[in-house]
């Protein structure tokens, strides 16, 4: 069953604005992580978040985790023509609390995000 | 430059006809995985292996077979049996696995199969 699903499926923008993609998932996690996937290629990690985190940088990215909810959000600032992908959430899933993960990743149906210039 | 290569990029094949797609990493990875992404749609997680001569299912792992004779390379056999093996093909690797946090993947460009 899919663990983590993305909001929006699909976000269209102009160049210089920003976007925000939302991951809800349904149990206990070890980390969670952003890919991006230009169209026809493999993904990309971007960014990891464990899951004793709340916010974490990198350049234009931000990314927030509230394990409360259950959610995660990617934030891409001041965005560009060439952030047009596919952005994936990823989740490293706990067995029990502080268990060990086995190299599994559940990943969400993705984002497509459009900049237009 | 390090990294993933997988090939071909583009494979047709009958049906009825078993295929092996290649996957090779220079990374000095332990762990490999290969996924499936069919259109819109996520990732799944076909097989994955930690350790050279080990290897677990999946979620999909039906109609699919693996080996991990050595370290650099996880290829993946499509079989007769896999019902609807049409898809994109996504090998990946990281540098271990079975602990406590899992370190981040790093993919191939593809294998796309295309059966008729």
């Amino acid at each position: 069953s899919q663990q983590g699903e993305e909001d929006p499926q699909a976000l269209s923008i102009q160049e210089g604005e920003n976007a925000t993609m939302n991951c809800s998932y349904k149990t206990s996690i070890n980390n969670l992580q952003w890919y991006r996937q230009n169209s026809g290629r493999g993904l990309v990690h971007l960014i990891l978040i464990r899951s004793n985190e709340r916010e974490k940088h990198s350049g234009r990215l931000r990314v927030t985790l509230d394990t409360s909810k259950k959610s995660s959000s990617l934030l891409i600032t001041a965005s560009r023509e060439a952030d047009t992908a596919s952005y994936f959430c990823a989740t490293d899933d706990a067995p029990n609390a502080g268990g060990t993960s086995y190299g599994k990743l559940t990943f969400g149906q993705g984002t497509i995000l459009t900049v237009h210039p | 430059d390090g990294g993933i290569t997988q090939s071909p990029k583009y494979l047709f094949r009958k049906e009825g006809q078993n295929v092996t797609l290649s996957c090779e990493q220079n990374l000095n990875h332990d762990a490999m995985y290969w996924y499936r992404q069919d259109p819109g749609q996520g990732l799944r997680l076909i097989y994955y292996s930690q350790i050279v001569n080990d290897f677990q299912k999946g979620d999909i792992a039906e109609g699919y077979s693996v080996s991990r004779e050595k370290k650099e390379s996880f290829p993946l056999t499509v079989t007769s049996a896999q019902k609807n093996p049409t898809a994109f093909y996504l090998c990946a690797s990281s540098i271990r696995s079975g602990t406590r946090y899992n370190s981040p993947l790093h993919f191939g460009n593809g294998t796309r199969l295309t059966v008729t």
